[in-house]
């Protein structure tokens, strides 16, 4: 069955620093990998996706992620940090065209941006 | 462009009751899928509507069951509540005008359910 892995439950990093979010796949055929971050009691924020194509993805709020098929993991990037970047980041995969609207989440990782 | 809008956004019931979750989705889109987020088990998908139809459903019991109107809204249904049932259900809607788009899914605010 198809999964997603976030090894990390929590990162911390300092402000202005560049930021790590872990997340690695598990699927036949070709997956379609997304990124969302929730803030606390909001819904969440769809971040960028990968769906073909060039393996550097680029996405909101300067944030970026990176296929890497032989690793099977997509991670999660950016130069540098802010406070405001701390929230709860979701890995997802929608695995084949007969799955759409299904999103199979990863358990999620607490980033810490400290001043 | 209004967002997903989800009512009500917090609901407390008792054991054993039924409830009715409401979710308006962005205008024009066509496929609505819900989701439930507990801590001890992550998101998990319960189940997608496109244009009035069930087109996919995840793992969950028979006592989870939704719908969709013409005009897009959805509702999501749950019998015979259980204490385990408490957990923020969200709502998501996306164009996926096909069944091989992969179009992202904008998500509401949730409906926070605690079951007593």
């Amino acid at each position: 069955a198809q999964s997603v892995a976030q090894p990390e439950d929590q990162v911390n990093v300092a402000e202005g620093n560049p930021l790590t979010v872990k997340c690695t796949y598990s699927v036949s055929g070709n997956p379609y990998l997304f990124w969302y971050v929730q803030y606390p009691n909001r819904g969440l924020q769809f971040l960028l996706k990968y769906i073909t194509g060039d393996n550097l993805v680029k996405g909101s709020y300067g944030f970026e992620a990176e296929f890497n098929k032989s690793q099977t993991s997509f991670h999660l990037k950016k130069p540098s940090a802010l406070v405001s970047d701390s929230a709860l980041y979701f890995c997802a995969v929608i695995h084949g065209s007969g799955n759409t609207g299904k999103l199979i989440f990863g358990q999620g990782t607490t980033l810490q941006v400290k001043p | 462009k209004a967002g997903v809008t989800q009512t009500p956004r917090y609901l407390i019931k008792t054991r054993g009751q039924q409830v009715t979750l409401s979710c308006s989705p962005i205008s024009g889109h066509r496929s609505v899928s819900w989701y439930q987020q507990t801590p001890g088990q992550g998101l998990q998908f319960l189940f997608e509507y496109f244009s009035e139809t069930q087109r996919n459903k995840g793992n969950f019991p028979g006592r989870f069951s939704g719908r969709q109107f013409s005009n897009s809204r959805s509702e999501m249904n749950v019998s015979t509540l259980e204490l385990g049932d408490s957990a923020l259900y969200l709502c998501a809607s996306s164009l996926a005008s096909w069944a091989g788009g992969m179009d992202e899914q904008f998500f509401g605010p949730g409906t926070r359910l605690t079951v007593l």
